[in-house]
Protein backbone atom coordinates (compact mmCIF):
# COMPACT_ATOMS: atom_id res chain seq x y z
CA UNK A 1 0.00 0.00 0.00
CA UNK A 2 0.55 3.76 0.17
CA UNK A 3 3.22 5.18 2.31
CA UNK A 4 5.46 7.60 3.64
CA UNK A 5 8.41 7.49 5.63
CA UNK A 6 10.35 10.20 7.29
CA UNK A 7 13.13 11.07 9.37
CA UNK A 8 12.22 10.93 13.37
CA UNK A 9 13.13 14.05 15.34
CA UNK A 10 12.87 16.36 16.93
CA UNK A 11 16.01 18.16 15.37
CA UNK A 12 17.55 20.90 16.72
CA UNK A 13 19.74 23.09 15.02
CA UNK A 14 21.60 26.84 15.92
CA UNK A 15 19.95 29.56 13.67
CA UNK A 16 21.43 29.83 10.54
CA UNK A 17 22.15 26.53 9.96
CA UNK A 18 21.41 24.30 6.65
CA UNK A 19 18.30 22.19 7.08
CA UNK A 20 17.32 18.81 6.08
CA UNK A 21 14.43 16.64 6.50
CA UNK A 22 14.76 13.31 5.07
CA UNK A 23 11.13 11.68 2.99
CA UNK A 24 11.03 8.55 1.43
CA UNK A 25 7.64 7.34 -0.28
CA UNK A 26 5.91 4.05 -1.63
CA UNK A 27 2.95 4.58 -3.73
CA UNK A 28 0.94 3.03 -6.89
CA UNK A 29 0.78 5.52 -9.39
CA UNK A 30 1.95 8.92 -9.84
CA UNK A 31 1.36 10.38 -6.98
CA UNK A 32 1.86 14.23 -5.62
CA UNK A 33 3.88 14.99 -2.88
CA UNK A 34 3.45 17.82 -0.35
CA UNK A 35 5.21 18.98 2.77
CA UNK A 36 2.98 20.72 5.66
CA UNK A 37 4.22 22.57 8.81
CA UNK A 38 2.50 23.03 12.09
CA UNK A 39 3.49 25.69 14.41
CA UNK A 40 2.57 25.05 18.39
CA UNK A 41 -0.67 25.65 18.69
CA UNK A 42 -2.12 25.48 15.23
CA UNK A 43 -3.12 23.10 12.55
CA UNK A 44 -1.43 22.12 9.66
CA UNK A 45 -0.74 24.66 6.44
CA UNK A 46 0.37 23.69 3.59
CA UNK A 47 4.62 24.60 2.62
CA UNK A 48 5.03 23.13 -0.72
CA UNK A 49 4.17 20.70 -3.00
CA UNK A 50 5.74 19.02 -6.19
CA UNK A 51 3.04 17.35 -8.63
CA UNK A 52 5.46 15.77 -11.15
CA UNK A 53 9.07 13.43 -11.12
CA UNK A 54 11.28 16.00 -11.20
CA UNK A 55 9.09 19.54 -10.19
CA UNK A 56 10.80 21.73 -7.62
CA UNK A 57 8.64 23.05 -5.03
CA UNK A 58 9.52 25.97 -2.81
CA UNK A 59 8.25 28.67 -0.53
CA UNK A 60 9.59 30.72 2.36
CA UNK A 61 13.60 29.45 1.81
CA UNK A 62 12.32 26.34 1.56
CA UNK A 63 12.39 23.71 -1.14
CA UNK A 64 12.11 19.84 -1.89
CA UNK A 65 12.88 18.21 -5.15
CA UNK A 66 10.37 15.23 -6.23
CA UNK A 67 12.51 12.17 -7.00
CA UNK A 68 10.95 9.52 -8.84
CA UNK A 69 14.39 7.57 -8.77
CA UNK A 70 14.85 7.46 -5.28
CA UNK A 71 11.29 7.82 -4.32
CA UNK A 72 12.13 10.53 -2.17
CA UNK A 73 10.92 13.99 -1.45
CA UNK A 74 13.37 15.75 1.05
CA UNK A 75 12.90 19.06 2.59
CA UNK A 76 15.61 21.41 2.78
CA UNK A 77 16.38 25.01 3.88
CA UNK A 78 19.64 26.65 3.88
CA UNK A 79 19.56 29.10 6.57
CA UNK A 80 16.70 28.33 9.43
CA UNK A 81 15.59 30.86 11.60
CA UNK A 82 13.93 30.54 15.36
CA UNK A 83 10.77 30.88 13.62
CA UNK A 84 10.78 27.74 11.83
CA UNK A 85 10.41 26.05 14.84
CA UNK A 86 7.54 23.40 14.26
CA UNK A 87 6.19 20.25 13.15
CA UNK A 88 6.96 19.28 9.91
CA UNK A 89 4.89 16.67 7.74
CA UNK A 90 5.91 14.75 4.32
CA UNK A 91 2.78 13.34 2.35
CA UNK A 92 0.98 12.12 -1.12
CA UNK A 93 -1.91 12.28 -2.39
CA UNK A 94 -3.20 9.30 -5.35
CA UNK A 95 -5.80 9.16 -7.08
CA UNK A 96 -8.58 9.02 -4.73
CA UNK A 97 -9.24 11.02 -1.19
CA UNK A 98 -6.88 9.91 1.08
CA UNK A 99 -4.03 12.24 1.69
CA UNK A 100 -1.15 10.15 3.53
CA UNK A 101 0.96 11.64 6.20
CA UNK A 102 4.23 10.88 7.35
CA UNK A 103 4.81 10.62 11.44
CA UNK A 104 6.29 14.15 11.67
CA UNK A 105 9.37 15.96 12.27
CA UNK A 106 9.45 18.14 15.16
CA UNK A 107 12.26 20.81 14.13
CA UNK A 108 13.86 22.96 17.42
CA UNK A 109 15.72 25.82 16.03
CA UNK A 110 17.99 27.75 18.61
CA UNK A 111 19.27 31.48 18.58
CA UNK B 1 -7.85 33.55 1.83
CA UNK B 2 -8.60 30.13 2.80
CA UNK B 3 -10.96 29.45 5.70
CA UNK B 4 -11.71 26.75 7.74
CA UNK B 5 -13.50 27.02 11.03
CA UNK B 6 -13.65 24.70 13.99
CA UNK B 7 -16.45 25.69 16.44
CA UNK B 8 -14.26 25.25 19.49
CA UNK B 9 -10.41 25.57 20.51
CA UNK B 10 -10.65 23.44 23.85
CA UNK B 11 -13.36 21.06 25.06
CA UNK B 12 -14.22 19.39 27.83
CA UNK B 13 -16.54 16.60 28.35
CA UNK B 14 -17.52 13.94 30.68
CA UNK B 15 -17.40 10.29 30.15
CA UNK B 16 -20.67 9.23 28.41
CA UNK B 17 -21.63 12.43 26.94
CA UNK B 18 -22.27 12.49 23.69
CA UNK B 19 -19.58 15.39 21.91
CA UNK B 20 -20.43 17.47 18.76
CA UNK B 21 -17.29 18.80 16.54
CA UNK B 22 -17.99 21.14 14.31
CA UNK B 23 -16.23 22.69 11.03
CA UNK B 24 -17.23 24.92 8.25
CA UNK B 25 -15.71 25.83 5.24
CA UNK B 26 -15.80 28.71 3.08
CA UNK B 27 -14.10 27.55 0.06
CA UNK B 28 -16.92 25.70 -1.73
CA UNK B 29 -14.80 22.34 -1.50
CA UNK B 30 -16.24 19.12 -2.09
CA UNK B 31 -13.97 16.83 0.61
CA UNK B 32 -13.75 17.26 3.65
CA UNK B 33 -11.90 15.21 6.32
CA UNK B 34 -11.38 14.56 10.36
CA UNK B 35 -8.67 13.35 11.48
CA UNK B 36 -7.35 12.67 15.39
CA UNK B 37 -3.61 13.57 16.22
CA UNK B 38 -1.95 11.93 19.20
CA UNK B 39 1.69 11.92 20.35
CA UNK B 40 3.99 9.64 18.32
CA UNK B 41 1.19 8.84 16.14
CA UNK B 42 0.64 11.54 13.77
CA UNK B 43 -2.29 12.23 12.01
CA UNK B 44 -5.23 9.07 11.89
CA UNK B 45 -7.75 9.74 9.43
CA UNK B 46 -10.98 8.73 10.92
CA UNK B 47 -14.15 9.66 8.41
CA UNK B 48 -14.50 11.91 5.29
CA UNK B 49 -16.77 12.97 2.85
CA UNK B 50 -17.08 14.29 -0.43
CA UNK B 51 -20.32 15.10 -1.23
CA UNK B 52 -23.08 16.57 1.14
CA UNK B 53 -25.06 13.60 3.18
CA UNK B 54 -21.71 11.34 1.80
CA UNK B 55 -19.47 9.58 3.79
CA UNK B 56 -17.12 7.26 4.50
CA UNK B 57 -14.92 5.67 7.03
CA UNK B 58 -11.49 6.38 7.87
CA UNK B 59 -8.80 4.10 9.25
CA UNK B 60 -10.77 4.40 12.76
CA UNK B 61 -13.95 4.80 12.27
CA UNK B 62 -15.16 2.66 15.90
CA UNK B 63 -16.95 5.22 18.49
CA UNK B 64 -17.52 8.33 16.04
CA UNK B 65 -19.98 8.97 13.35
CA UNK B 66 -20.43 12.24 11.10
CA UNK B 67 -23.30 14.44 9.46
CA UNK B 68 -22.64 16.41 6.32
CA UNK B 69 -26.44 18.44 5.60
CA UNK B 70 -24.93 21.38 3.78
CA UNK B 71 -21.98 21.62 1.36
CA UNK B 72 -19.75 23.53 3.87
CA UNK B 73 -20.34 22.23 7.71
CA UNK B 74 -19.09 18.49 8.52
CA UNK B 75 -19.87 17.43 11.90
CA UNK B 76 -17.84 14.78 14.14
CA UNK B 77 -19.83 13.05 16.58
CA UNK B 78 -18.73 11.38 19.12
CA UNK B 79 -21.75 9.02 20.19
CA UNK B 80 -20.62 8.06 24.06
CA UNK B 81 -17.19 10.00 24.86
CA UNK B 82 -14.47 7.59 26.27
CA UNK B 83 -11.15 8.25 28.49
CA UNK B 84 -9.06 6.71 24.95
CA UNK B 85 -10.82 9.68 22.50
CA UNK B 86 -9.18 12.38 24.46
CA UNK B 87 -7.18 13.95 21.53
CA UNK B 88 -6.16 16.84 19.28
CA UNK B 89 -8.84 16.52 16.33
CA UNK B 90 -8.30 18.38 12.94
CA UNK B 91 -10.88 19.53 10.43
CA UNK B 92 -9.29 19.92 6.81
CA UNK B 93 -11.43 20.50 3.74
CA UNK B 94 -9.95 19.86 -0.10
CA UNK B 95 -11.27 21.12 -3.85
CA UNK B 96 -11.32 18.57 -6.68
CA UNK B 97 -13.70 16.08 -7.48
CA UNK B 98 -13.10 11.92 -6.62
CA UNK B 99 -10.19 10.97 -8.91
CA UNK B 100 -7.03 11.96 -9.45
CA UNK B 101 -5.76 15.09 -8.11
CA UNK B 102 -3.36 17.16 -6.90
CA UNK B 103 -4.84 19.71 -4.20
CA UNK B 104 -4.08 20.05 -0.81
CA UNK B 105 -5.80 20.00 2.27
CA UNK B 106 -6.72 23.06 4.45
CA UNK B 107 -7.23 22.68 8.05
CA UNK B 108 -8.71 24.19 10.88
CA UNK B 109 -6.66 25.22 14.28
CA UNK B 110 -7.79 21.88 15.93
CA UNK B 111 -9.98 21.31 18.70
CA UNK B 112 -8.24 19.65 21.95
CA UNK B 113 -11.02 17.91 23.60
CA UNK B 114 -10.84 16.02 27.37
CA UNK B 115 -12.92 13.37 28.34
CA UNK B 116 -13.01 13.52 31.81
Amino acid sequence: GNSVTQMEGPVTLSEEAFLTINCTYTATGYPSLFWYVQYPGEGLQLLLKATKADDKGSNKGFEATYRKETTSFHLEKGSVQVSDSAVYFCALLTGGFKTIFGAGTRLFVKA
Amino acid sequence: DVKVTQSSRYLVKRTGEKVFLECVQDMDHENMFWYRQDPGLGLRLIYFSYDVKMKEKGDIPEGYSVSREKKERFSLILESASTNQTSMYLCASRGGRRGPSNQPQHFGDGTRLSIL
